[in-house]
Order: structure tokens, then sequence, then C-alpha cells
């Protein structure tokens, strides 16, 4: 079946523009995670939903980062005011429920110029 | 300070021997670990996992070894094959409520070479 699907997978952004990240869950997962991973470092985590809910957000790095799930499938994590040190390739998953194996889409790589 | 590391950034072995990729943790409330795969231009994926109920997890040429009382994981690739070449990051997971959420080593980077 179909996998995790991000998009777009490349962004390059002009320092102070906001920009939208797009993730499509596997159907039917209940568990949503968002991570960041910066060049030569593994994947952090920056927040979790359980359907639309968002459980954990301790992961985002300020207040410029915003997800939403509002109906409790497709993901999207709004940068707002994007800095140099954004960029980053963003990293999806999904799974069935939160203690199960996340499936991770192929990413977003974001370029802030 | 890093809960999770591997501290060989790249590893090289010829085709047919065997890969020892190693992980260190310091966060004794880990209480899951997993390995992930990566190749180029696509996302982690799953490779094998195991519980620190267990000391070993096997699946076919993949083995995971854990040390709790040296907060060590291994995994093994036996016999070795050119696919195997790609990045490789420890995880683990653990610790109150949050066992979701998934700590990340750097990665390491196997090359096998035929």
């Amino acid at each position: 079946g179909a996998g995790v699907s991000q998009s777009p997978r490349y962004k390059v952004a002009k320092r102070g523009q906001d920009v939208a990240l797009r993730c499509d869950p596997i159907s039917g997962h209940v568990s949503l995670f968002w991570y960041q991973q910066a060049l030569g470092q593994g994947p952090e985590f920056l927040t979790y939903f359980q359907n639309e809910a968002q459980l954990d957000k301790s992961g985002l790095p300020s207040d410029r980062f915003f997800a939403e799930r509002p109906e409790g499938s497709v993901s999207t994590l709004k940068i707002q005011r994007t800095q140099q040190e954004d960029s980053a390739v963003y990293l999806c998953a999904s799974s069935p429920s939160r203690e199960d194996t996340q499936y991770f889409g192929p990413g977003t790589r974001l370029t802030v110029l | 300070d890093q809960q999770v590391k591997q501290n060989s950034p790249s590893l090289s072995v010829q085709e047919g021997r065997i890969s020892i990729l190693n992980c260190d943790y310091t966060n004794s409330m880990f209480d899951y670990f997993l390995w992930y795969k990566k190749y180029p231009a696509e996302g982690p994926t799953f490779l094998i996992s195991i519980s620190s109920i267990k000391d070993k997890n096997e699946d076919g040429r993949f083995t995971v070894f854990l040390n709790k009382s040296a907060k060590h994981l291994s995994l093994h690739i036996v016999p070795s094959q050119p696919g195997d070449s790609a990045v490789y990051f420890c995880a683990a997971s653990g610790g109150g409520g949050s066992n979701y959420k998934l700590t990340f080593g750097k990665g390491t980077l196997l090359t096998v070479n035929p």
C-alpha cells in the first residue's frame, strides 16, 4: 500500500517568508509525528498527534513553528518568518498507534536563504 | 547533551563479511531500541528493534544485541551485501508517558564494497 508522502520534496524560502509543509500519513494511522533533521544529525522530535489532537509539542523550537491535523489525517507543519537555522529536512512519520513502529515519509528539504 | 551516541560516522566492509554498528545511550529510562536504515533522498526505514527485557533479537541477516548494564547496543549484519550500503540510525524511546518519542543518534554511514 501507499506509504507516507510529503510535499513539497524541496522548498527554498527567503528569510522571513512563511512556509507550509504537508504530510499524508498511511491511511488509518492514528498517530502522526514530525521530526527535524539538520545536516549531519539524526532526526529530532518536534511534535505528536493522536488523531486530530496535538498531544505533545515539546520539541517545537519556537513559537514560529505550528502544526495542525484538523481532520485526523493530513497534517501541515507551518513555519512563520523563516530563519536560516530552520534549514533542515522535515520528516513526517505515522504509526497505527503511538507505541507501534513509526513509518517515515521521504521528508521535505527546506533551505532558507 | 546527546542521549544516543553513534561514535563511528562511517564504516566500510567487504561484501560477505560481517558489519557491526554500535550505539551507546545515557538515559536509563530508555526501554525500547530501534535501528533505521536510510538511503539518500528517502526517509528512514525501520529495520529491527529490541525491548529492554531481551538481550538479542534476530531477523534474517540482521541481529541486534542489547547490553543494558553497559547501555550499549549493536547491529550485526551477516553477510553484508552492497545493497546494505546506507546510513544506519540507532533510536531509543521510553520513560514516563513519552514512549512514542524517538531519540536518534547521528547515524553511521555503512559502505559495503563488492
